[in-house]
């Protein structure tokens, strides 16, 4: 069975600073993985995904991630957060490539403070 | 081109009642998807449409819950009767058909069931 755990269910970050968002997985066959993101009063939007070609992806708004099979890990950064980056953000990990059946870490909300 | 769209956004009733739910999927898009988030917990598959057949339904939670998609278009999730722990945020995503890929999912706003 597949899980995905954030780290902290809340993150305060100052205008301008690193963001960085914690996702560990288990997975049984090689994962597919995903960072999501919901501003408010929106549905989830895709920012990135690993689907086993690059460990190091690039996705919208200057958010990445790095696959770390060694670790489990699929960590989000951003090097300047923005206020307009204050949002929840999700894990995911599926069997397939095109993200259906997602399982979902717990979220993550960002706060970003001017 | 719009976007999966939901009905209601919020809906509030008591424990007993029914409740329908609405989602219109991207035009074209043969998967359709509901997941379900209950307060404080992660956000999880319910079922899985692919035009008007239930491809996959391991999600759902027990027989209060029916899903539909008639014709393949749009679909509705009813619960019958509603219970306090059916309470969150039902969200409902599409993708298209591509070979044997589905593609990336794209999702509505959700609709926020209070049951009281």
């Amino acid at each position: 069975a597949q899980s995905v755990t954030q780290l902290g269910s809340h993150v305060s970050v100052s205008e301008g600073a690193l963001v960085l968002l914690r996702c560990n997985y288990s997975s049984s066959v090689p994962p597919y993985l995903f960072w999501y993101v919901q501003y408010p009063n929106q549905g989830l939007q895709l920012l990135l995904k690993y689907t086993s070609a690059a460990t190091l992806v690039k996705g919208i708004n200057g958010f990445e991630a790095e696959f770390k099979k060694s670790e489990t890990s699929f960590h989000l950064t951003k090097p300047s957060a923005h206020m307009s980056d204050a949002a929840e953000y999700f894990c995911a990990v599926t069997e397939g490539a095109a993200g259906n059946k997602l399982t979902f870490g717990g979220g993550t909300r960002v706060l970003v403070k001017p | 081109e719009a976007g999966v769209t939901q009905f209601p956004s919020h809906s509030v009733i008591e424990k007993g009642q029914t409740v329908t739910l609405r989602c219109d999927p991207i035009s074209g898009h043969d998967n359709l998807y509901w997941y379900r988030r209950v307060m404080g917990k992660e956000i999880k598959f319910l079922l899985h449409f692919v035009k008007e057949s239930k491809q996959d339904e391991s999600g759902m939670p027990n027989n209060r819950f029916l899903a539909e998609r008639t014709g393949g278009t749009y679909s509705t999730l009813k619960v019958q009767p509603a219970e306090l722990e059916d309470s969150g945020v039902y969200f409902c995503a599409s993708s298209q058909m591509r070979g044997g890929d589905t593609g990336e999912l794209f999702f509505g706003e959700g609709s926020r069931l209070t049951v009281l």
